[in-house]
């Protein structure tokens, strides 16, 4: 299994481009989620999935749409890229229920908004 | 979710045993406690988790106080690939559920 894929592993936009982060899981995971990571900071949860479907609103939702079409795929939207965007960007995925202790985690997409 | 409190550093000398605490004075009966480690900005990786009774695994070993409002991560071994940081969560088990990772305990082991 590859397990948690990300793409693309670093990026530089410009105020006001927009994009798209992809994130891919092969363990047929019913629920994934995005993180964002700034500087020596923990990591803020910014929308999550509990199948496909199915998304909700985490701690820090503003300027970011999900999708939910397939069990694998999670890709996160920068409606209109700003400079506090600017930060590391993790995707997860986990079983739901008790074997939900683990979360398996993506290598991360690092993002500069310039 | 329950707040946690960590210290944000410690040293520790490589193949002695690294003991990380955790402050939960907060915690409710239905929640575990869960560690994971983050590798210098890899995504976060699991390491173990219990409710009441201390767990080891091939990783780590989990000693949950009787009170359940603190608890320690052991490494019994620490290796210079240990450096990391890491961060203990309280949280429910529960469908849909996620964590909340706080600034965590940053790890250095020393040769």
């Amino acid at each position: 299994n590859a397990g948690v894929t990300q793409t693309p592993k670093f990026q530089v936009l410009k105020t006001g481009q927009s994009m798209t982060l992809q994130c891919a899981q092969d363990m047929n995971h019913e629920y994934m989620s995005w993180y964002r990571q700034d500087p020596g900071m923990g990591l803020r949860l910014i929308h999550y999935s509990v199948g496909a479907g199915i998304t909700d609103q985490g701690e820090v939702p503003n300027g970011y749409n999900v999708s939910r079409s397939t069990t694998e795929d999670f890709p996160l939207r920068l409606l209109s890229a700003a400079p506090s965007q600017t930060s590391v960007y993790f995707c997860a995925s986990s079983s739901p229920g008790v074997s939900s202790y683990e979360q398996y985690f993506g290598p991360g997409t690092r993002l500069t908004v310039t | 979710d329950a707040k946690t409190t960590q210290p944000p550093s410690m040293d520790c000398a490589e193949g002695r045993a690294a003991n990380l605490p955790c402050n939960h004075s907060t915690i409710s009966g239905n929640e575990y406690v869960y560690w994971y480690r983050q590798i210098h900005s890899q995504g976060p990786q699991y390491i173990i988790h219990g409710l009441k009774n201390n767990e080891t695994n091939e990783m780590a070993s989990l000693i949950i106080t009787e009170d359940r409002k603190s608890s320690t991560l052991i490494l019994p071994h620490a290796t210079l690939r240990d450096t990391a940081v890491y961060y203990c969560i309280v949280r429910v088990v529960n469908y849909g559920q996620n964590f909340v990772f706080g600034p965590g305990t940053r790890l250095s082991v020393l040769p």
